[in-house]
């Protein structure tokens, strides 16, 4: 059956340091995967996208990594601040046109 | 820009009654997505929409949900009758065929609550 999985459980990581979420999938090939950061009463907002074709990301502190062969893809926030708290959510995209298969999300709180 | 915009932001109702929801889209977007979003299920794209045709509404739970997009820019979601059951955050979202990478853009949610 085609599954996407991320943490279900909350990460909590010390102010400063790196946090990693992972974004598991079976029996999908996506072309793209996408991370997206939701807050508590509002809708996810897009961060960052990355090809199949791709092995790494960047975008300031953030890092996403896509490895097809493990089929995960690791989402890092270097440097992490309280701020940076909140659910974090990948999605994969088949090239369907329109389509996003989403995970459940990881809620990520950094201590101060 | 504005955003996607929904309305309104909380909606609390008794069984039965009817509801509507509703999106502006961005401007110059031309896809549209409603999904339901719940602490057991996650996200569920209900229906999509592209050039204010509906594409792919297999997510639609029943007959009594059922969205519209009267024109380019605005869509509604309704239910009627709504059921306790019902009750989750719904989202819209657009995106442009000209972006594609299929970045979706959501709104704030409304909260549906019935009772």
């Amino acid at each position: 059956s085609q599954k996407i999985e991320q943490n279900s459980e909350a990460l909590n990581i010390q102010e400063g340091k790196t946090a990693t979420l992972t974004c598991n999938y079976t029996n999908y090939s996506p072309a793209y995967l996408q991370w997206y950061r939701q807050d508590p009463g509002r809708g996810p907002v897009f961060l960052l996208l990355i090809r199949e074709n791709e092995k790494e990301k960047r975008k300031e502190r953030l890092k996403v990594t896509f490895d097809t062969t493990l089929k995960q893809s690791l989402f890092h926030i270097t440097a992490s601040q309280p701020a940076d708290s909140a659910t974090y959510l990948c999605a994969l995209d088949e090239d369907s046109n329109y389509q996003l298969i989403w995970g459940a999300g990881t809620k990520l709180i950094i201590k101060p | 820009d504005a955003g996607v915009i929904q309305s309104p932001r909380h909606e609390v109702t008794e069984m039965g009654q009817e509801v509507t929801l509703r999106c502006k889209l961005i401007s110059g977007h031309n896809s549209l997505f409603w999904y339901r979003q719940t602490m057991m299920r996650g996200l569920e794209l209900l229906i999509y929409f592209n050039n204010n045709v509906p594409i792919d509404d297999s997510g639609m739970p029943e007959d009594r949900f059922s969205a519209k997009m009267p024109n380019a820019s605005f869509s509604t979601l309704k239910i009627q009758p709504s059921e306790p059951r019902d009750s989750a955050v719904y989202f819209c979202a657009s995106s442009s065929d000209r972006n594609a990478k299929n970045i979706q853009y959501f709104g704030a949610g409304t909260r549906l609550s019935v009772l």
